[in-house]
């Protein structure tokens, strides 16, 4: 079964660019949330998804953020402009319908490990 | 509110020891509580999850039992072998305790 599946799983760029990080959940899942790891401060829940919907961004850091799901199978994180504070590595996951209380475990991507320069 | 707590690592133990992982949440209502493992350079993969007071997942070795009363989802297992280093993370929904690095020396 293929599961979900981010790409790229490594990127390096100046500060100032815009980076897209993709993701393609698996199939039949109807939520999908976008996660950024640190050492710092951990996993940290940036927005979520439900049928396409965004739900909770409450998350995103601030607005050079920007998170979008066009279909059932595709996503996009989008930073713009990019800053060294950014370096992160970015987990997409997903899962059967979730809420906060959700029995729903999550599947998560490989991550894409971001560095900005 | 909703959070997770778990204990600081690393936690460094010798094979075949047994492990413990304490795993305390703040919840509204009783959410399903979840484990998960990380291994280097991957995502987070479920390892068990338990849905309902003084449930009992269990997975690999490794158990949880859903404690209501003191609100805690320990991870233990019996004997920890060299495979076992990984990142543990204990949740409930989509919020995630900082996760307990393992290692297991031979």
């Amino acid at each position: 079964d293929a599961g979900v599946i981010q790409s790229p799983r490594h990127e390096v760029t100046e500060m100032g660019q815009e980076v897209t990080l993709r993701c393609k959940p698996i199939s039949g899942h109807n939520s999908l949330f976008w996660y950024r790891q640190t050492m710092m401060r951990g996993l940290e829940l940036l927005i979520y998804f439900n049928n396409n919907v965004p739900i909770d961004d409450s998350g995103m850091p601030e607005d050079r953020f920007s998170a979008k799901m066009p279909n059932a199978s595709f996503s996009t994180l989008k930073i713009q402009p990019s800053e060294p504070r950014d370096s992160a590595v970015y987990f997409c996951a997903s899962s059967l319908l979730a809420d906060s209380t959700s029995n729903q475990p999550q599947h998560f991507g490989d991550g894409t490990r971001l560095s900005i320069l | 509110g909703n959070s997770v707590t778990q204990m600081e690592g690393p936690v460094t133990l010798s094979e075949e020891a047994f492990l413990t992982i304490n795993c305390t949440y703040t919840a509204t209502g009783y959410p399903s509580l979840f484990w998960y493992v990380q291994y280097p350079g991957e995502g987070l993969q479920l390892l068990l999850k338990a849905t309902k007071a003084d449930d009992k997942g269990s997975n690999k070795g490794f158990e949880a039992t859903y404690r209501k009363e003191t609100t805690s989802f320990h991870l233990e297992k019996g004997s920890v072998q060299v495979s076992d280093s990984a990142v543990y993370f204990c949740a409930h929904g989509f919020y995630f305790g900082s996760g307990t690095k393992l290692n297991v020396k031979p």
